[in-house]
């Protein structure tokens, strides 16, 4: 059973820094693994942020990054604002079925 | 503006059948990979279903195998979701999304099942 694993919660400061990742049971990620990061905030849809791993949309703030990490996909928030507070979710590919990870709860504080 | 809108969502008994549309305007889904996507109250998402671009391939979380069936009409830029012999933790918010390649796009507002037993 493939498990795509999050932070189940992180806290950061208004201006400061933040990583998240996402892991595979099945070994290092990479980007033939297609991950996406998504925004999920109480009551809405989920939005797109970051595809391909490192690829912005054309609505992604330029403070939201993703790249590979150790193994891993990240997002990285630099200069967070209040309204990051919400959901993120990360998205990898398994050759004909995609997986979401657990989701981590980004509070802003 | 580029909007996807799911329909047919309600209240069904557990074994019962339900059909899922999803509707785009904005934007044609002929070039699209089309999924389907839940969340279960309070949980996370999960990955339910996919189609390709011409319907010619289809493929299916293992949990809804040989109960769902995912379909679409290019024509008239629809996707549907043929949801069949429903259980209780088919209870969620079915969402609709685009893909193509490597990226993920647009998603619809959600529509709410919830199968009762």
């Amino acid at each position: 059973q493939t498990v795509v694993t999050q932070e189940p919660s992180l806290t950061v400061s208004p201006g400061g820094t933040v990583t998240l990742t996402c892991a595979s049971s099945t070994g290092a990620v990479s980007s033939g693994y297609y991950p996406n990061w998504f925004q999920q905030k109480p009551g809405q849809a989920p939005r797109a942020l970051i595809y391909s791993a490192t690829n912005k949309h054309s609505w992604t703030p330029t403070r939201f990054s993703g790249s590979l990490l150790g193994g891993k996909a990240a997002l990285t928030l630099s200069g967070v604002q209040p309204e990051d507070e919400a959901e993120y979710y990360c998205l990898l590919y398994y050759g004909g079925a995609w997986m979401f990870g657990g989701g981590t709860r980004l509070t802003v504080l | 503006e580029v909007q996807l809108v799911e329909s047919g969502g309600g209240l069904v008994q557990a074994g019962g059948s339900l059909r899922l549309s999803c509707a785009a305007s904005g934007f044609t889904i002929s070039t699209y990979w089309m999924h389907w996507v839940r969340q279960a109250p309070g949980k996370g998402l999960v990955w339910v279903s996919r189609i390709s671009s011409d319907g010619s391939t289809t493929n299916y979380a293992d949990s809804v195998e040989g109960r769902f069936t995912i379909s679409r009409d290019n024509a008239k830029d629809r996707l549907y979701l043929q949801m069949n012999s429903l259980r209780d933790e088919d209870t969620a918010v079915y969402y609709c999304a685009s893909n193509v390649g490597s990226g993920w796009f647009n998603w619809g507002q959600g529509t709410l099942v919830t199968v009762s037993s």
